[in-house]
């Protein structure tokens, strides 16, 4: 029930393109959600992130869609540029705790 | 801008050795963490530090290891005897409060023969 599944575990996209990255949880407790990158070599990075209350965030070419009655969120990339190439985790946190539960991650290749 | 340092980059050790783990948490942070990452893996949470003690640990996070920040700027992590599973790549992290974005260090490859 602590699980965070992510999918796809690989992508490859078109410079241009949009790069769509799912997550699902079962934890309703969960009530915080970032997406973070991470390059080869280095810690993961916060991108964005996304409280339950509101169905969708954007930052720039970054945007969250969240849907809570299904338990799943996803980042989407909109003009995906080769510079995006890295790997995207999602992650989720509890009210009642501190730790941030990861999923598996997606390795994105963003082609010319 | 502030970051989150650790060190070594990277330690290579025997099975059965202690190993230190040392991080230097952005100054004005109050939670602290640790996690790892098996090569290939995703990201497990091991501890959070909070007020000086434990606030959460995962079942990860057993006898073998300790936590301890020993002065005002310092946060360790220590394995007492390694094994070839802890091999991996351990991230401390740290953030001003609980919904606060957690900024992770560069982290320190654990090599264990």
């Amino acid at each position: 029930q602590q699980q965070v599944k992510q999918s796809p575990q690989s992508l490859i996209v078109q410079k241009g393109g949009i790069s769509i990255i799912n997550c699902a949880y079962e934890n309703t407790a969960f009530d915080y959600f970032p997406w973070y990158q991470q390059f080869p070599g280095k810690g993961p990075a916060l991108l964005i992130a996304i409280r339950p209350d509101v169905s969708e965030k954007k930052e720039g070419r970054f945007t969250i869609s969240f849907n809570k009655s299904a338990k799943q969120f996803s980042l989407h990339i909109m003009d995906s540029q080769p510079g995006d190439s890295a790997t995207y985790f999602c992650a989720a946190l509890t009210g009642g705790g501190n730790k941030l539960t990861f999923g598996t991650g997606t390795q994105l290749k963003v082609e010319l | 801008e502030p970051e989150v340092t650790q060190t070594p980059s990277h330690q290579v050790t025997q099975m059965g050795q202690e190993v230190i783990l040392r991080c230097v948490p952005i100054s004005n942070h109050l939670y602290f963490y640790w996690y790892r990452q098996i090569l290939g893996q995703k990201v497990e949470f091991l501890v959070s530090f909070y007020n000086n003690e434990i606030s959460e640990k995962s079942e990860i996070f057993d006898d073998q290891f300790s936590v301890e920040r020993p002065d005002g700027s310092n946060f360790t992590l220590k394995i007492r005897s390694t094994k070839l599973e802890d091999s991996a790549m351990y991230f401390c992290a740290s953030s001003g409060g609980r919904y606060n974005e957690q900024f992770f260090g560069p982290g320190t490859r654990l090599t264990v023969l």
